[in-house]
């Protein structure tokens, strides 16, 4: 059973470009989480989706940044117009759908995408 | 919003020591995780629990709701367990609010 896949794995990307991050969840899982890592700091939550539904993207700047997560395929995160303060470390988590009245499961996180602006 | 403070922040220790890393939370949880985050960036899930203890190998993790805090112990620590450790939690209980809000981490070095 294959981990969460992210690609690519290194992007670069000048400035007003656009980046696109791909998060391709564990077999059976229907929930993604992206979360960034901004350089010297923590981990912050960005959004999280279910397939064609974003639940919570309370964590998501207002304005470039999008998430998708299709019936078919991977997750996107989509950062328009890029700029320097987007260089980051990008993760992506999956976890299943709650069942059986259990809401919490555990999120399995992907090797992440680095974003460098220049 | 939940706050999430571990401590120590950093962390050096001769190996075999018995190492304890400390995570405060300020809100109500469904859920605590333990992260552990290699030089290389890779994020692992250690552990997750919502009451008692749990132990895989030379680790444990312990949470105690009441005082809402959690630990987290390696016994007889290698070189290799050298890494960020990340306390993250999970205020939601399905339908929202399930992003992890993440402590700082700590940053464990363990010396031959």
């Amino acid at each position: 059973n294959a981990g969460v896949m992210q690609n690519p794995r290194h992007l670069v990307r000048r400035r007003g470009q656009e980046a696109r991050l791909r998060c391709s969840p564990m077999k059976g899982h229907s929930h993604v989480y992206w979360y960034r890592q901004l350089p010297e700091e923590g981990l912050k939550f960005m959004v999280y989706l279910q397939k064609e539904n974003i639940i919570d993207e309370s964590g998501m700047p207002k304005e470039r940044f999008s998430a998708e997560f299709p019936k078919e395929g991977p997750s996107i995160l989509r950062i328009q117009q890029v700029v320097r303060g987007d260089s980051a470390a990008y993760f992506c988590a999956s976890s299943p759908s709650p069942s059986g009245g259990f809401w919490v499961y555990e999120q399995y996180f992907g090797p992440g995408t680095r974003l460098t602006v220049t | 919003k939940n706050e999430v403070e571990q401590s120590p922040q950093n962390l050096t220790a001769q190996e075999g020591e018995f190492i304890t890393i400390n995570c405060s939370y300020s809100v109500g949880i469904s859920a605590l995780h333990w992260l552990q985050q290699h030089p290389g960036g890779g994020i692992v899930s250690l552990f997750m629990l919502s009451s008692g203890k749990k132990k895989h190998g030379r680790l444990i993790a312990t949470i105690n709701i009441q005082e809402k805090h959690s630990s987290l112990h390696i016994t007889a620590s290698h070189p290799r367990d050298s890494a960020v450790y990340i306390c993250a939690v999970r205020s939601g209980s399905g339908g929202g609010a399930d992003g992890l809000t993440f402590g700082k981490g700590t940053h464990l070095i363990i010396q031959p």
